[in-house]
């Protein structure tokens, strides 16, 4: 099974400022995911990051927000700019086992923003 | 569009017993994916159990198994002996259309087990 390592793990940030999430994963993977759970909420898809082209946007995410980086099969990142205390949330990226039909999670970094 | 719906925001079961999630689903695609994960309140996801749709038998991984009714569109999670530990929030997702393989997430049920 894959094991996708993200961090960090949670971050304090004070609002305007931008944080960085990277994820890792153990194999190579196509696609790699990014989802946002807000408080008490169930998860959202960000965006779709794919291995050398841009990354697809959900509806009511835009790129100058949620700029992502895709650099190989096996890494991805995501930023969050220009913080309000409305992004505080859990952020989380997944990827798809090839190997058997298994979506796999990070571990998630929880945001907060003050 | 593809939906996915979870009617129990809360459920309660007794160490030892077993429990039953219900999850129900909407698509107009003959192939798609069903899921199951486990959220601890340390936030992560964790994978339980997946069932394809052109899957004969109903999916099962140790404690977990999954009641999958195609005809009435439900995929229903059943836990058998319940244990404190399994105390969480429970998510059903349905896996869009390959090659997409995004997931679209229910609202969640949070269980609690007690002694």
């Amino acid at each position: 099974s894959a094991v996708i390592s993200q961090k960090p793990s949670r971050d304090i940030c004070q609002r305007g400022t931008s944080l960085t999430i990277q994820c890792q994963v153990d194999s190579q993977v196509t696609m790699m995911f990014w989802y946002r759970q807000q408080p008490g909420q169930s998860l959202t898809l960000i965006a779709t990051a794919n291995q050398g082209s841009e990354a697809t946007y959900e509806s009511g995410f835009v790129i100058d927000k949620f700029p992502i980086s895709r650099p190989n099969l096996t890494f991805s990142t995501l930023t969050v700019s220009n913080m309000s205390p409305e992004d505080s949330s859990i952020y989380l990226c997944s990827a798809h086992d090839s190997i058997n039909e298994k979506l796999f999670f990070g571990s998630g970094t929880q945001l907060s923003v003050l | 569009a593809q939906k996915i719906t979870q009617t129990q925001p809360g459920m309660f079961v007794q160490e030892k017993e077993a429990v039953t999630l219900d999850c129900t689903y909407d698509t107009s695609d003959p192939s798609y994916g069903l899921f199951w994960y486990k959220q601890p309140s340390s936030g992560e996801m964790i994978f339980l159990i997946y069932q394809g749709s052109y899957d004969q038998q109903n999916a099962t991984e140790g404690r977990y198994s999954l009641n999958f009714q195609k005809a009435r569109k439900s995929a229903n999670l059943v836990i058998s002996a319940s244990q404190l530990g399994d105390s969480a929030m429970y998510f059903c997702a349905m896996r869009d259309a390959v090659p997409t393989d995004k997931l679209i997430f229910g609202t969640g049920t949070r269980l609690q087990v007690f002694p």
